[in-house]
């Protein structure tokens, strides 16, 4: 079954630091997005991203992130200069159409120290 | 605000127990309700529903939406250990761009 792939699966990293984190989404799917979840609380939306730009932001997504599509494959996470509130697992998930649901990948732990 | 609530938020239940988890909404026009399953990291899949009144059924799962009340339920027959997990409600925004989700219910079934 076509599965969406995220790396690393855990990333520490020291606060200031940037990182990027990886997805590759599954080969036909149209629609992308990020979603975060701090330990213990609920999944929270991040960003959408269809047709090579950013289609929803919410409020979290200020401007130490980004995301990039750089190539037909791969859909990226910036955070430049991470912040200890930064930790969170962090999940990719991508989509065929709206309305269909779609499927995560199986995250990255990101631990800001 | 939380535009999506679960309850109970856990739930401890005897192998065997038949338990019905509830999620209900502020959404108005939204496109869909998911309702997946979170083990050890990504959540997984279960039903995706859209009209109300119809039931999905997936084995011993089966989940329902009811638009009047705003709320959608998800029964488990016959837990299993292997259902220990959190369940999570997702609704889909009007513009399609993002799933609201609400805070889990931590379902642990016990032998």
């Amino acid at each position: 079954e076509p599965e969406v792939t995220q790396t690393p699966s855990h990333q520490v990293t020291q606060m200031g630091q940037e990182v990027i984190l990886r997805c590759v989404p599954i080969s036909n799917h149209l629609y992308f997005y990020w979603y975060r979840q701090i330990l213990g609380q609920k999944v929270e939306f991040l960003v959408s991203f269809y047709n090579n730009e950013i289609s929803e932001k919410s409020e979290i997504f200020d401007d130490q992130f980004s995301v990039e599509r750089p190539d037909g494959s791969n859909f990226t996470l910036k955070i430049r200069s991470t912040k200890l509130e930064d930790s969170a697992m962090y999940f990719c998930a991508s989509g065929l159409r709206q309305g269909a649901g779609y499927t995560f990948g199986s995250g990255t732990r990101l631990t800001v120290v | 605000e939380d535009k999506v609530v679960q309850s109970p938020l856990s739930l401890v239940v005897h192998e065997g127990d038949t338990v019905t988890l509830n999620c209900s909404y502020e959404v108005t026009n939204f496109r869909s309700l998911l309702w997946y399953k979170q083990e050890k990291k990504a959540p997984t899949f279960l039903f995706m529903l859209t009209s109300s009144g119809i039931e999905k059924k997936s084995g011993r799962l089966s989940s329902i939406l009811d638009k009047k009340e705003l709320s959608s339920i998800l029964n488990i027959t016959a837990t299993q250990t292997g259902d220990s997990a959190i369940y999570l409600c997702a609704v889909e925004a009007p513009t399609g761009n993002q799933f609201y989700f609400g805070t889990g219910t931590s379902l642990t079934v016990i032998p």
